[in-house]
């Protein structure tokens, strides 16, 4: 089952603050974010493991709350560059601690910035 | 540096006709993934494989079939295709692992008429 992002949209002026918001029905092992830009192939940004170890890029933070399933993407300060299509994929945690490699993503958040 | 790439690019096809993706990478990579993306739908995984000879159903795979015959390749078929199945589609691999991030090939766009 796909994992649901909100906002589906949000246009910013740069400068401003954005959140995106990522949910799972289940027990994630870890979540996964990326970004893509028109006409081109998602590019990564961030991994959020179980246990709190995170990977990714300088000028964007992330969240992962393990109870409840969620995590967000923080961006600041937002560049012209920062524009594009976010989305979060995530993996579901299975016995013994581990996963399937299965990464399912959710339907994506459309982030504009204006000078 | 040639990371995951797929073949063909472009396809157009008639309703019924036959094809095959291929998708290549050279990172020596376990985890490969075939996902498609359409208008407001997102990334959905089609198929996907933890390793050589191994593959598994997404959550939208019917019309699909997939190898994984070689580490380095994993194909994706379709036997009888559908306007439905219009769409641009992505492979990705990663390492084995919670912390290996997908690479992305550039995409192939497929119209079926």
């Amino acid at each position: 089952q796909q994992p649901v992002q909100s906002p589906q949209a949000v246009i910013l002026r740069e400068g401003e603050d954005a959140v995106i918001n990522c949910s799972s029905s289940k027990a994630l092992y870890s979540v996964h974010w990326y970004r893509q830009k028109h006409g081109e192939a998602p590019v990564f940004l961030m991994i959020l493991l179980k246990g709190g170890e995170q990977k990714g890029h300088e000028k964007i933070s992330a969240s992962f709350n393990e109870k409840k399933q969620q995590s967000s993407l923080y961006l600041t300060a937002s560049q012209l560059s920062y524009s594009g299509t976010y989305f979060c994929g995530t993996e579901a945690w299975m016995a013994g601690g581990t996963s399937y490699g299965k990464l399912t993503f959710g339907q994506g958040t459309i982030l504009t910035v204006h000078p | 540096n040639a990371g995951v790439t797929q073949t063909p690019k472009f396809r157009v096809l008639k309703t019924g006709q036959s094809m095959t993706l291929l998708c290549a990478q050279d990172m020596n990579h376990e985890y490969m993934y075939w996902y498609r993306q359409d208008p407001g739908m997102g990334l959905r995984l089609i198929h996907y494989s933890v390793g050589e000879g191994t593959t598994a159903k997404g959550e939208v795979p019917d019309g699909y079939n997939v190898s994984r015959l070689k580490k380095q390749n994993f194909l994706l078929g379709l036997e009888s295709a559908a306007p439905s199945q219009t769409s641009v589609y992505f492979c990705a691999s990663r390492r084995q692992g919670a912390s290996g991030e997908l690479f992305f090939g550039e995409g192939s766009r497929l119209t079926v008429l």
